[in-house]
């Protein structure tokens, strides 16, 4: 069965600290996508970022970085220098071929000024 | 740039009573899926659509629940008597063909309260 946990359920920093979020995962399958989702006060899902199963190389976006490793089956997220605006809730998200996403149940990320 | 587009924003109904929440997905994408966010948990999957059919459902969409892609644009999700544990956000996401990338692309949601 495929899963995902988010273990840290809460986290709060204080503006420009590095923060990181932890995703691990379980999957049978051998070709999976694992996304990460930000959730602002309003509600919406914003996507942020997707890796296959089959790209482990790591990814730098802005302050944004995700690094993917199988072997231990974490794709854990890091906000560099982070930013009130950042406050939302993240989930990290796995799919395989057939396309349904499976949730973690998200962290919250509280970023005081 | 193309997005899904859900309405209404908020419906709040009756316990008992029919909802319809509508969604339109990207126009040439061909696969449509209902996820439900109750308050303050998870986003949970309830059904994926392709080819005119359902292709995978959870649990949660038993038989309260249908969806319908009535005219080849909306893609709809119907709650036949609704429950006080049907409140929550529903989100509608499409995916289209291509690429290798498997990427569902989410509406804004609906948020349906049930009293």
């Amino acid at each position: 069965a495929q899963k995902v946990t988010q273990a840290q359920t809460e986290i709060s920093v204080v503006e420009k600290e590095d923060v990181t979020l932890d995703c691990v995962y379980e999957t049978r399958d051998t070709t999976y996508y694992l996304f990460w989702y930000k959730q602002p006060p309003s509600g919406e899902l914003v996507f942020l970022i997707r890796r296959n199963s089959f790209d482990e190389q790591n990814e730098i976006s802005g302050r944004y970085s995700w690094n993917f490793q199988k072997s231990t089956s974490s794709f854990n997220f890091t906000i560099t220098a982070s930013q009130v605006v950042d406050s939302a809730v993240y989930f990290c998200a796995l799919s395989e071929a057939r396309g349904k996403l499976i949730f973690g149940q998200g962290t919250t990320l509280q970023v005081k000024p | 740039e193309p997005e899904v587009t859900q309405t209404p924003s908020h419906q709040v109904t009756q316990m008992g009573q029919e909802v319809i929440l509508r969604c339109v997905p990207i126009s040439n994408h061909l696969y449509f899926y209902w996820y439900r966010q109750i308050l303050g948990q998870k986003v949970e999957f309830l059904v994926s659509f392709y080819n005119n059919e359902i292709s995978e459902k959870s649990e949660i969409f038993d038989d309260q629940f249908s969806v319908e892609r009535p005219d080849g644009s909306n893609f709809t999700l119907k709650i036949r008597s609704t429950k006080l544990e049907d409140s929550a956000m529903y989100f509608c996401a499409s995916k289209g063909t291509s690429g290798v990338y498997n990427e569902q692309f989410f509406g804004p949601g609906t948020r349906l309260t049930v009293l």
